[in-house]
Order: structure tokens, then sequence, then C-alpha cells
């Protein structure tokens, strides 16, 4: 079955950066887009954008580009999200979601936290 | 961008009553829309997709409707475990969200 498993929550101070991980299994990793998906703390969802693992190509949404960056290791199925620069508003929830236009599969969610 | 508006932000339902929550796109989305249900500490989990196709596994008392630019999400008798939030998302252009339904109990 698929499955996105996604790293452990983060706490990390102003300025520094975070690495969050989506390992995929169940299917073939480039056969799918990845996504990824924000919330923050009681607030709705918001599309960042997706990287096409094939080409490994980013697409980022409008408020996403600059600071944020998708990567993959195709190697272990693994797609990345790193955010440099962080800021008190990046806390959130970071959720990867497999493509269909609709996401049928998501990760469990990875909290990051930035605070001093 | 297509901006996608939810009504009502809460909705107060009885278990055993229906729910109907709505979804409305700034332009036409034909039927590339989606809807999720979120509880809390959970991922989104999908319910309909083509508007009105229900996912695997979804229960038949969930049903979506509606092409263009508004559409609905039908909850026939409302169990415990659907007291949720709700959300849409369009995919006929780069995806996007609703703010969500809150579905709690009256």
């Amino acid at each position: 079955q698929v499955q996105l498993v996604q790293s452990g929550s983060e706490l990390k101070k102003p300025g520094a950066s975070v690495k969050v991980s989506c390992k995929a299994s169940g299917y073939t990793f480039t056969s799918y887009a990845m996504n990824w998906v924000r919330q923050a703390p009681g607030q709705g969802l918001e599309w960042m954008g997706w990287i096409n693992t094939n080409t490994g190509n980013p697409t980022y949404a409008q408020g996403f580009t600059g600071r944020f960056v998708f990567s993959l290791d195709t190697s272990v199925s693994t797609a990345y999200l790193q955010i440099s620069s962080l800021k008190a508003e990046d806390t959130a929830v970071y959720y990867c979601a497999r493509e269909g236009g609709y996401f049928q599969h998501w990760g469990q969610g990875t909290l990051v936290t930035v605070s001093s | 961008e297509i901006v996608m508006m939810q009504s009502p932000a809460t909705l107060s339902v009885s278990p055993g009553e229906r729910a109907t929550l709505s979804c409305r796109a700034s332009q036409s989305v034909s039927s590339n829309l989606a809807w999720y249900q979120q509880k809390p500490g959970q991922a989104p989990r999908l319910l309909i997709y083509g508007a009105s196709t229900r996912a695997t596994g979804i229960p038949a008392r969930f049903s979506g409707s509606g092409s263009g630019t508004e559409f609905t999400l039908t909850i026939s008798s409302l169990q415990s475990e659907d007291f949720a939030v709700y959300y849409c998302q369009q995919y006929n252009n780069w995806p996007s969200f609703g703010p969500g339904t809150k579905v709690d109990i009256k």
C-alpha cells in the first residue's frame, strides 16, 4: 500500500534552516509528482508547490519562492522540503502529498516550530 | 489564482441529521474539485474527487455535486466520526483550497 512517512517534529531558532523528508513506499516513486502543503496552527491548508519526481524540476506557489526548496533523492524514494532563514510565521505543519491533481495520499505531517 | 470560498464557516448538526456544505470558486474549475475531511492532529483524508466521485473506502453517506463554480458536499446522516473540518480544493489550475467548514455537534 502507498505510504508517505515524514520526518519528526523540529524546533528551530529564527534564522536557522530545516529540512523535512518524505519517504515514499508502495509505488514507483518517479511515477507521481510530490506536492507540499502547509498548515499554520489553527489555520487551513495552503498549497506550496510540487516537484516533478522524474526531472527534479520544482514549481513553487506564490509566497513560497526564495526560502523554500524542494528536492529529491530518487535512490531512496524520498522528497525533501528545505526552508532557510526561518521566521516565526513559518511555524506550521508541513505535509507531503502525492499528486493526482487531487491528493489521494498524504504524509502524516511534520511540525516545524520556530521560536527563540 | 483561483480563490475558493466555503460556507458556512461552522455548521452545527445533530447526529443522524443531514449536513450540506457549500464551496464556490472565483472562476470555473469544471469538475476538477475535491473534498477532504480533517480531524485534529491528522492529515487530510480525500473524500471526493471529480466533484462527485467517492474516493476508495469512503462511505456512501458522503456525496458531492456541482460543476463550474458551485459545489456541494452532503453527508446524509451524520455519524459521530464525521465531526471534523471539511475542505474543498480545486485542481483545474494550480491547486487551491477553501478555508474550510467545521462540522460540530449541535
